[in-house]
């Protein structure tokens, strides 16, 4: 079945700059990436998406870039703000064999102002 | 207001207990999903239903039992056999079967857990 691999774990950044989380999967099927972002306390709350058909989806300072050849998938967030600050999960799904979503351990962001 | 709720927002169990949470969508989706979430961990599917009293096991459903008597309502009993119930407890719904497979997963607020 797939395997979702995120990384770093923890990542510390200064505000203003950039951060990448990573995540590689193992289903070469899989065709639907979704990203989310959950705050302390809160259910995740979906941030972008991209299905496999594309390689690249931007919304505003955020974007997923895709790469398929070598499965894996990057979420990249730019001019990073103190409330990006959260725990960020990637997932991935084979839709086509009615599977599931399997989701990566998570990213701890912290931007320092 | 659309949305998911899940209550209660923290829940004790005693030893030998089960206990109900609560997870309601007016959403219209069909299909609805539950997960545990561990301290460090990614998200693990615990049952998840596609259309009204119909539901399957996902990957840790030993110890939890649920019920879809009702589109918009998803109740999850953690039974006595589960015997680390401790964690943080996710509802989730999505367009279902009518939407593909691939249809995005709104999740609730969550419910803590804590086994007194």
């Amino acid at each position: 079945g797939e395997n979702v691999e995120q990384h770093p774990s923890t990542l510390s950044v200064q505000e203003g700059d950039s951060a990448v989380i990573k995540c590689t999967y193992s289903d070469s099927a899989s065709n639907y990436f979704p990203w989310y972002k959950q705050e302390l306390g809160k259910g995740p709350q979906l941030i972008i998406d991209i299905r496999s058909n594309v390689g690249e989806k931007k919304d505003q300072r955020i974007a997923v870039t895709l790469n398929k050849t070598a499965k894996h998938f990057s979420l990249h967030i730019t001019e990073t703000q103190p409330e990006d600050s959260a725990v960020y999960f990637c997932a991935a799904i084979n839709g086509g064999s009615q599977g599931n979503l399997i989701f990566g351990k998570g990213t701890k962001l912290s931007v320092k102002p | 207001d659309g949305g998911i709720t899940q209550s209660p927002k923290y829940l004790f169990r005693k030893e030998g207990q089960n206990v109900t949470l609560s997870c309601e969508q007016n959403l219209n989706h069909d299909a609805m999903y539950w997960y545990r979430q561990d301290p460090g961990q990614g998200l693990r599917l615990i049952y998840y239903s596609q259309i009204v009293n119909d539901f399957q096991k996902g990957d840790i459903a030993e110890g939890y039992s649920v019920s879809r008597e009702k589109k918009e309502s998803f109740p999850l009993t953690v039974t006595s056999a589960q015997k680390n119930p401790t964690a943080f407890y996710l509802c989730a719904s999505s367009l279902g079967l009518a939407g593909g497979w691939t249809e995005t997963q709104y999740f609730g607020p969550g419910t803590r857990l804590l086994v007194l």
